[in-house]
């Protein structure tokens, strides 16, 4: 059973770049089993995918927020991070990361969700 | 890429049906069987609670089950009960340039 923990600043200023990491236990990021994604939730609102990647590279990036959006493994480190650049107060939300299935997409595996406030 | 449609809140009493109904387009829903469905009280991380479509993961009560029918899915829990009442997520793969898409999110009150 796949244990997602994940750590990064919870207030990030505007304009500047929204880091987080998220650590994977009990299994591998060189894993042919999952994707490593990331999925937001901005207070009172919906879940929202940000992008997924496998750790052969192979990615998918939400086409909203992919000119921003910087995603990667270390399998060295059992990690995979999310960076989100020139953030605004519409980026504040509780971030997720999780394990998308690589045939199913479901997720079965998440996170504890980190909420990441944009303020100066 | 567009949120799936969902109705923002369904509600019904203790025992009873209700059906969470979930539409895209022939881009994600109606073209792939890769619909699962998401429990989320409030604080906490969403639950996996149906996938591709219809399955239940272990550990899921019987009383939740999926269907499909075109570019709409449905989420149906019978025998209603006061924990179910909490938010309902759909999500559908979409491929091309996303992984996928989620629904609006219902929010279902046990009355």
């Amino acid at each position: 059973q796949l244990r997602l923990q994940q750590s990064g600043p919870g207030l990030v200023k505007p304009s500047e770049t929204l880091s987080l990491t998220c650590t994977v236990s009990s299994g591998s990021v060189s894993s042919n089993s999952y994707y490593w994604g990331w999925i937001r939730q901005p207070p009172g609102k919906g879940l929202e995918w940000i992008g997924s990647i496998h750790y052969t590279g192979s990615s998918y990036y939400n086409p909203s927020l992919k000119s921003r959006v910087t995603m990667s493994v270390d399998t060295s480190k059992n990690q995979f991070s999310l960076k989100l650049s020139s953030v605004a107060a519409a980026d504040t939300a509780v971030y997720y990361c999780a394990s998308p299935d690589v045939d199913t997409a479901m997720v079965v595996y998440w996170g504890q969700g980190i909420l990441v406030t944009v303020s100066s | 890429q567009s949120a799936l449609t969902q109705p923002a809140s369904v509600s019904g009493s203790p025992g009873q049906s209700i059906t969470i109904s979930c539409t895209g387009s022939s881009s994600d829903v109606g073209n792939y069987n890769l619909v699962s469905w998401y429990q989320q009280h409030p604080g906490k991380a969403p639950k996996l609670m149906i996938y591709e479509v219809n399955k239940r993961p272990s550990g899921v009560s019987k009383r939740f089950s999926g269907s499909k029918s075109g570019n709409t899915a449905s989420l149906a829990i019978s025998g209603l009960q006061a924990d179910d009442e909490a938010d309902y997520y759909c999500c559908s793969y979409a491929g091309g340039s996303s992984f996928g898409v989620f629904g609006t999110g219902t929010k279902v009150t046990v009355l």
